[in-house]
């Protein structure tokens, strides 16, 4: 079962940031958060991913709080192409482990 | 570099028929992924290979679904005979090695449909 909670479903307006919550109380010391996201009829794409400090790439950027029970990806300037789910991932070394992950509408 | 590479992209079969999925993982990946996704939820692993050898099938179905990683590259997923749960999207994952700091690169799956 997925270790994460993530709400359903959010909107964005395009050009606004997109912050998607993601909680993972029970994360261990050796575990790591990650994102990907799914757009419509492809495979889930990696984004980003933390441990304990906040990340930044091209894509987007990982906030985790100082007790890593939960996290915030951050898109700094949505745009239609990022209407995606999003899932958020808690894991040590052992296989990705998909919950429902964030449906993101990005609306114009 | 190419991406990883699947096929049929659709499939629709009758229930009690078989399907084989081919996937071509990205060029030197060792560690090879397939995954079960049904509509409205999350992937789940079916199974993990290393180079070509299997590590992880604890959730594979086994009466009816087998996987093979000959030489350690291309993988087929076989399911026979198929039922009418078995419509999903089966996605095939390749990384640089097992650990998850190198990132799945997934492909963009086979949908099948039995009927």
């Amino acid at each position: 079962d997925a270790k994460t909670t993530q709400p359903p479903s959010m909107d964005c307006a395009e050009g606004r940031a997109a912050n998607l919550p993601c909680n993972h109380s029970t994360i261990s010391g050796n575990e790591y958060v990650y994102w990907y996201r799914q757009i419509h009829s492809q495979g889930p794409q990696y984004i980003i991913h933390g441990l304990k400090n906040n990340e930044t790439n091209e894509m987007a950027s990982l906030i985790i709080t100082e007790d890593r029970k939960s996290s915030t990806l951050i898109l700094p300037h949505a745009t239609l192409r990022d209407t995606a789910v999003y899932y958020c991932i808690v894991s040590g070394n052992t296989p990705l482990v998909f919950g429902k992950g964030t449906r993101l509408s990005v609306i114009a | 570099e190419a991406g990883v590479a699947q096929s049929p992209r659709y499939k629709i079969i009758e229930k009690r028929q078989s399907v084989a999925f081919w996937c071509n993982p990205i060029s030197g990946h060792a560690t090879l992924y397939w995954y079960q996704q049904i509509l409205g939820q999350g992937p789940k692993l079916l199974i993990q290979f290393q180079n070509n050898g299997v590590v992880d099938d604890s959730q594979l179905p086994k009466d009816r679904f087998s996987a093979e990683r000959l030489k350690g590259v291309d993988s087929t997923l076989k399911i026979q005979p198929a039922k009418l749960e078995d419509s999903a999207v089966y996605l095939c994952a390749s990384s640089a090695h097992s650990g998850l700091l190198y990132g799945y690169t997934f492909g963009s799956g086979t949908r099948l449909t039995v009927v």
